[in-house]
């Protein structure tokens, strides 16, 4: 089993829909945990990253993180073509290295 | 502007060859990784280094080498290359320490094995 599992998708979704991205993880002593979003024949970037339980909101983004459950999300609301993209989760625990998910390939259809 | 970079972006080489991929980041971060993406199993880590003379194996070494002489550059060996390490390869690089969570990813290098 994988320490972080998140589902490959594809996932196509109408503009202007809330997309809901999610990830499970095994190692409960994962404190960090971040979305990186990449663009078709990109390198990834960081989106947004959140310390802990609890949520973090940057503009159309909410990002989740349910320790007890080990499930982390991702929301984007008012989706836009531009959010085309493959969305990875990564996580780690202190100074160790980051532990991605396969990552989900997203599409937003005008 | 500080930034990192990969050569080359493309590759062609034959079984059994010995393949260089260069990284070369301006950060000055003293953490270097270097991945391979592929359909399925998202980024996966090769080899990284926390600081020169430092190299560290990932969940997939086998096969691959790294050396960090200077912070600037970690270049990425296959000693013989094969078919099965056809994918893409993306360096990365990040300032280190327990809140320093981001990782300034490269555009990658697409390496095909014939």
């Amino acid at each position: 089993q994988k320490e972080v599992e998140q589902d490959p998708g594809p996932l196509s979704v109408p503009e202007g829909a809330i997309v809901s991205l999610n990830c499970t993880y095994s190692n409960s002593a994962f404190q960090y945990f971040m979305w990186y979003r990449q663009y078709s024949r990109k390198g990834p970037e960081l989106l947004m990253y959140t310390y802990s339980s609890g949520n973090k909101e940057d503009g159309r983004f909410t990002a989740q993180v349910d320790k007890s459950s080990k499930y982390i999300s991702l929301f984007i609301r008012d989706s836009q073509p531009s959010d085309s993209a493959t969305y990875l989760c990564a996580m780690k625990e202190g100074a160790q290295k980051l532990v991605f998910g396969q990552g989900t390939r997203l599409t937003i259809n005008p | 502007d500080a930034e990192i970079t990969q050569s080359p972006r493309h590759k062609i080489t034959e079984t059994g060859r010995q393949v260089t991929l260069a990284c070369h980041q301006t950060w000055n971060h003293n953490n270097m990784f270097w991945y391979r993406q592929d359909l399925g199993h998202g980024l996966r880590l090769i080899h990284y280094s926390y600081g020169v003379q430092d190299t560290n194996k990932g969940e997939v070494s086998d096969g691959y080498s790294v050396s960090r002489s200077n912070t600037e550059d970690l270049p990425l060996t296959l000693e013989s290359a094969a078919s099965s390490q056809t994918s893409v390869y993306f360096c990365a690089s990040g300032a280190g320490g327990p809140s320093s969570n981001e990782q300034f990813f490269g555009p990658g290098t697409r390496l095909t094995v014939l």
